[in-house]
């Protein structure tokens, strides 16, 4: 019962580099999400997806892109890493859209750019 | 923009006490829920509670809800060093909103 996983775990890129975060959930949740948690700022929502194919802008989404091609996997993609995306990233699913069971999070990808 | 303010933003108290961490709001919501990070992990759901609830209890912990207030707390009682951890208040609105809002966090250290 893996949940939501989360790859890599920690990643240095330069700047200017690119590179994808996976998620991945087995729960057959429709619902998946990207925060970013930085220190003092709290979790803040970057994408989100209400269903396989769909997907949305959330409070911070400059300089990421997001796919869902299939409903178990949620990507996030950085185009081109700035230094002010340094920062832990996690994935979050839910069953519903009144989060009724609460969102069950990846353990993170800790992300730091040069 | 943050939807939920934690208060205090830490809180340092012995092993066996009650602790408690209040949240506070600024529009209408759905639910309220509440998580718990141990550091450097993701973060695990505690407990929600829907606007037309005022308290709910899981366990050792006890949330009240008092929307007129737009205000929550969060009461852990009989606190052990095991509930150390960065505790988070997040709301989620009513309509074509889809999303947990979260706050900054308290952080609770129970000293043994």
């Amino acid at each position: 019962n893996a949940g939501v996983t989360q790859t890599p775990k920690f990643r240095v890129l330069k700047t200017g580099q690119s590179m994808t975060l996976l998620c991945a959930q087995d729960m057959n949740h429709e619902y998946m999400y990207w925060y970013r948690q930085d220190p003092g700022m709290g979790l803040r929502l970057i994408h989100y997806s209400v269903g396989e194919g769909t997907t949305a802008k959330g409070e911070v989404p400059d300089g990421y892109n997001v796919s869902r091609l299939k409903k178990q996997n949620f990507l996030l993609g950085l185009e081109s890493a700035a230094p002010s995306q340094t920062s832990v990233y996690f994935c979050a699913s839910s069953d519903g859209w009144t989060g009724a069971d609460g969102y069950t999070f990846g353990s993170g990808t800790r992300l730091t750019v040069v | 923009s943050q939807q939920g303010e934690e208060d205090p933003q830490a809180l340092s108290i012995q092993e066996g006490e009650n602790a408690t961490m209040n949240c506070s709001y600024k529009t209408s919501i759905n639910n309220l829920q509440w998580y718990r990070q141990n550091s450097g992990r993701g973060l695990v759901h505690l407990i929600l509670i829907r606007s037309n609830e005022r308290e709910k209890h899981s366990g050792r912990l006890r949330v009240t809800l008092d929307t007129s207030k737009k205000s929550s707390s969060l009461l852990i009682t009989a606190s052990r060093a095991a509930d150390t951890a960065s505790y988070f208040c997040a709301t989620l609105s009513g309509g074509s909103n889809y999303k947990l809002t979260f706050g900054k966090g308290t952080l609770l250290t129970v000293n043994p």
